[in-house]
C-alpha cells in the first residue's frame, strides 16, 4: 500500500531550463491536486486533476506552468523555462473522490523541492 | 485576498499542556475544516476534520472547535507531547470544490 510517489525529492535546474515533476497517486485514487508552497508561506493550490481531465486551474500560473494526469503513468507538472522565482517546494495529493474526504482528507506526498540557480 | 488565516506563526508550550491554535476564515461557502501536521522534508499528513454542521470533533488528544458565527476554528492538543512539535496547517474547503484552501500555518514547539 504505497501512500502518494513524488519524484524526484529533489531538482536543480538553471534558469531557462524546464522542470518536470512527477506523482503517483495511491491506489484506487483517481482524484490529484498540485500544491506549491513557497519558503515561510502556506501551501497555495495549482490545479486539480482526474485521468485526462484538467478540472480545476485557477491556481496555476498562466505561463510556464502546465500539468496532465494521462489515462496511463503518473501526473507531471512541467514548468518551462523556469525562474528563481520557482524554487519552492510543490507537493501532490490525491483522493478516491472529489474531496478532500471531510473525514481523512488528502493524501500528500513528500513533495519535490525545486531549486532554481 | 487571503481567505484562510493563522495569525501566530508560532506557539511554544510546555509538555504537558494544552496547545492551542487558531485559524479564521472569511468565506461563508466552506463547508468543511480540516488540520495538516507536517514535520520538514515531509508532505502534510492528515489530523482532524470538522463539518460546518458541527461545532466540535474530537479524536484522542485531539480536538477541533468550530464557531461558524465568528468564522473561527481551533485545534486543542491535550496534553501536549514533543512529538507534537511540526506546523500545523489550517485548511478549509466547499463539497465538490475539489481544491482546499489552506492557512500559513503555525509552528508549534512543545518543550520537554
Amino acid at each position: 500500500n504505497a501512500g502518494v510517489m513524488q519524484n524526484p525529492r529533489h531538482l536543480v535546474r538553471r534558469r531557462g531550463q524546464e522542470a518536470r515533476l512527477r506523482c503517483s497517486p495511491m491506489k484506487g485514487h483517481s482524484h490529484v491536486y498540485w500544491y506549491r508552497q513557497l519558503p515561510e508561506e502556506g501551501l497555495k493550490f495549482m490545479v486539480y486533476l482526474q485521468k485526462e481531465n484538467i478540472i480545476d486551474e485557477s491556481g496555476m500560473p498562466k505561463e510556464r506552468f502546465s500539468a496532465e494526469f494521462p489515462k496511463e503513468g503518473p501526473s507531471i507538472l512541467r514548468i518551462q523555462q523556469v525562474v528563481r522565482g520557482d524554487s519552492a517546494a510543490y507537493f501532490c495529493a490525491s483522493s478516491p473522490v472529489v474531496g478532500p474526504p471531510g473525514n481523512y482528507g488528502y493524501t500528500f506526498g513528500s513533495g519535490t523541492r525545486l531549486t532554481v540557480v | 485576498d487571503q481567505q484562510v488565516k493563522q495569525n501566530s506563526p508560532s506557539l511554544s508550550v510546555q509538555e504537558g499542556r494544552i496547545s492551542i491554535l487558531n485559524c479564521d476564515y472569511t468565506n461563508s461557502m466552506f463547508d468543511y475544516f480540516l488540520w495538516y501536521k507536517k514535520y520538514p522534508a515531509e508532505g502534510p499528513t492528515f489530523l482532524i476534520s470538522i463539518s460546518s454542521i458541527k461545532d466540535k470533533n474530537e479524536d484522542g488528544r485531539f480536538t477541533v472547535f468550530l464557531n461558524k458565527s465568528a468564522k473561527h476554528l481551533s485545534l486543542h492538543i491535550v496534553p501536549s507531547q514533543p512529538g507534537d512539535s511540526a506546523v500545523y496547517f489550517c485548511a478549509a474547503t466547499h463539497t465538490n470544490a475539489g481544491k482546499s484552501t489552506f492557512g500559513d500555518g503555525t509552528t508549534l514547539t512543545v518543550k520537554p
